[in-house]
Formats: structure tokens, C-alpha cells, sequence
């Protein structure tokens, strides 16, 4: 089947530090990659995403890039702010090809909490 | 464009009494709506897949006679959890899609919803 495996959290960095938050996958065919963010009490929120392989998904200074030869979506930010504190979640979906009412069902990864402090 | 609206978004009941959610396309025709449900700390798990006009297709595990699904027209959807118990206490999330958007949809604020 498919799943989504996320980096174990919680992470907590310094503003300004690098992330890395890691993901790795388990697809039949080729999905589409999804980054969502979900801020406390809220909804989730896309993120980015990338819909074949090498394709490059980046949105507010986060970048992830999909890798079909590692099944792999890390997402990466140069330099975090407090206002990126929140839980990150790494999804799939199938493509429109994967039959019926597949498609567009997202499957998540388990989430990953990233506390900035100043 | 795409936004997606629940309601209430936040929900006290007793025990024994049903509880409906609604989740409406703003903006847009959703031809398929998706429920989820996240649990504190954990990652959201599918619960049941909704297209207009037809029965819901619920995933392995989740009760249909104890969460409806009615999808009546192409911006609304309902969850209705009936008889609800302090372990149905969670955040129900729906997300909604048309063909145009591409696989991925967009997601309402969530509902949370706490059972005494």
C-alpha cells in the first residue's frame, strides 16, 4: 500500500537555523508530493507540492524536491522564523490514472512539530 | 479561490446526542469531498471519501452507520456523528476538489469536537 514516512519530532531550532525536515515514500505508480503546514488551531494549509520527478515545489523560502530514485520529499528552508512554528505534514496522492475515487485521497505522513525560538 | 468553510468549528455535546458537521465549497463546484479526522498529536487519518450524488466510500475500520455522509449537492457535504461518545472526541477535517484543481484540493479549518 501506499505511506508516508516523516522525520520523528519534535524539532526546535534558533531563528535563522537551517531545516530539514525528512520524507520518504512507498507508492504504487507515480504520485503526486505534497508539503502541508497546520498553525495551532488551524486548519492545514498547502504548503507546496511537486507532481513529478525532479520537479522542485517551494513557497515562503521552503523548498522540497522530488526524488523518485531515493522516494524521497525533504523539505528544506534556509532560515526559519518564529512565524514558521507549527506541524508540518508530508502527503501523497495518487495520480488520476490510479482508477475511481483514488485519486485526490491524500495519505499523510505522521507529522513533525517545529518550535522556533528567537 | 478554493476555499473550503466548516461549521461550527467548534462543538460541545453530551453524550448519546448526534452531532452534524458541515463543509462548503466557497468558491468552487466539489465534485469529490474527503473527511479526515486527526487525533491530538497524530497525523490525519482518512475516514471516508464523498462524491455528489452517490454513497460515501468509507475506509477500513470506520464505522458508516455511526458517521454519516450525505454529499447533496456539489458545494455542501455533511458528517454527522451519531450517538456520540467522549472517544469520538477530535478534529474532523474535510477537504474538497474539483477536477480543475489538481489532485490536491483544498481543506476547511477543521471542526473540533468534544464529547462529555
Amino acid at each position: 500500500g501506499n505511506s508516508v514516512t516523516q522525520m520523528e519530532g519534535p524539532v526546535t531550532l534558533s531563528e535563522e537555523a537551517f531545516l530539514t525536515i525528512n520524507c520518504t515514500y512507498t507508492a504504487t505508480g507515480y504520485p503526486s508530493l505534497f508539503w502541508y503546514v497546520q498553525y495551532p488551531g488551524e486548519g492545514l494549509q498547502l504548503l507546496l507540492k511537486a507532481t513529478k520527478a525532479d520537479d522542485k515545489g517551494s513557497n515562503k523560502g521552503f523548498e522540497a524536491t522530488y526524488r523518485k530514485e531515493t522516494t524521497s520529499f525533504h523539505l528544506e528552508k534556509g532560515s526559519v522564523q518564529v512565524s514558521d512554528s507549527a506541524v508540518y505534514f508530508c502527503a501523497l496522492s495518487l495520480p488520476l490514472g490510479a482508477g475511481g475515487t483514488s485519486y485526490g485521497k491524500l495519505t499523510f505522513g505522521q507529522g513533525t512539530i517545529l518550535t522556533v525560538h528567537p | 479561490g478554493a476555499v473550503v468553510s466548516q461549521h461550527p468549528s467548534r462543538v460541545i455535546c453530551k453524550s448519546g446526542t448526534s452531532v452534524k458537521i458541515e463543509c462548503r465549497s466557497l468558491d468552487f463546484q466539489a465534485t469529490t469531498m474527503f473527511w479526515y479526522r486527526q487525533f491530538p498529536k497524530k497525523s490525519l487519518m482518512l475516514m471516508a471519501t464523498s462524491n455528489e450524488g452517490s454513497k460515501a466510500t468509507y475506509e477500513q475500520g470506520v464505522e458508516k452507520d455511526k458517521f454519516l455522509i450525505n454529499h447533496a449537492s456539489l458545494t455542501l457535504s455533511t458528517l454527522t456523528v451519531t450517538s456520540a461518545h467522549p472517544e469520538d472526541s477530535s478534529f474532523y477535517i474535510c477537504s474538497a476538489r474539483d477536477l480543475g484543481q489538481g489532485a490536491q484540493g483544498a481543506f476547511g479549518p477543521g471542526t473540533r469536537l468534544l464529547v462529555l
